[in-house]
């Protein structure tokens, strides 16, 4: 069964631009939660989706949002781009919502804002 | 809100040492409690977890961890560090409301020869 998959893995955008990160989750996982990496902050939850339905929203200005289709994959956007975005943006998937099921990481997005 | 904090950005062993990796939560009834592991330009993969019944939690690669609520701590460790054991740990909680993880700063394992 094929992993977590995110697109693309790396990108490369300017101050004021912005920018959509894909996911695929494994097939059969209909929960998709998003993370943001940093070396200050470390881990941050973003928001979780289920059903295409936002189940849970982290602590990030409105700049940061999502969605999610019928075939469970997940797209997150970044509108008006700050240097503090440059992180490393994970993507996991589980079977369902909660973060009490396993969730199944992809190998994230490394976003570089100039 | 819950929050978890591990000792030490940085650990340092020798091939086939002990591992021994620090993580305290704040109080929460009842914790849920991970370790993940994350290897250079990889995402993360989860090592271990406690929900409930036995304090001592085995996991993959010869890790296991130990909850001790008294302490409110889940330290993990590895009787013998291997070369390919050297990755960034995190430890993570669920949050009061069991729908997202909070996870620590993580603690980068260097392991020498």
């Amino acid at each position: 069964k094929a992993g977590v998959t995110q697109t693309p893995r790396y990108l490369i955008k300017t101050r004021g631009q912005q920018v959509t990160l894909s996911c695929s989750p494994i097939s059969g996982h209909r929960s998709v939660s998003w993370y943001q990496q940093t070396p200050g902050q470390g881990l941050q939850f973003l928001f979780e989706y289920f059903s295409e339905t936002q189940r849970n929203k982290g602590n990030f200005p409105g700049r940061f949002s999502g969605r999610q289709f019928s075939n469970s994959r997940s797209e997150m956007n970044v509108s008006t781009l700050e240097l503090g975005d440059s992180a490393l943006y994970l993507c996991a998937s589980s079977l369902v919502a909660g973060a009490r099921n396993e969730q199944f990481f992809g190998p994230g997005t490394r976003l570089t804002v100039l | 809100a819950q929050s978890v904090t591990q000792l030490g950005s940085h650990v340092s062993v020798s091939e086939g040492a002990l591992v021994l990796l620090r993580c305290n939560y704040s109080s929460s009834v009842p914790p849920y409690l991970f370790w993940y592991v994350q290897y250079p330009n990889q995402g993360l993969q989860l090592l271990l977890k406690y929900t409930t019944g036995a304090t001592l939690v085995k996991g993959i690669n010869g890790f296991e961890a130990e909850f001790k609520k008294s302490e409110t701590s889940f330290h993990l460790t590895k009787p013998s560090a291997h070369m390919s054991d050297a990755a960034e740990y995190f430890c993570a909680a669920l949050n009061s409301g069991y729908s997202t993880l909070t996870f620590g700063k993580g603690t980068m394992l260097l392991v020498s020869p």
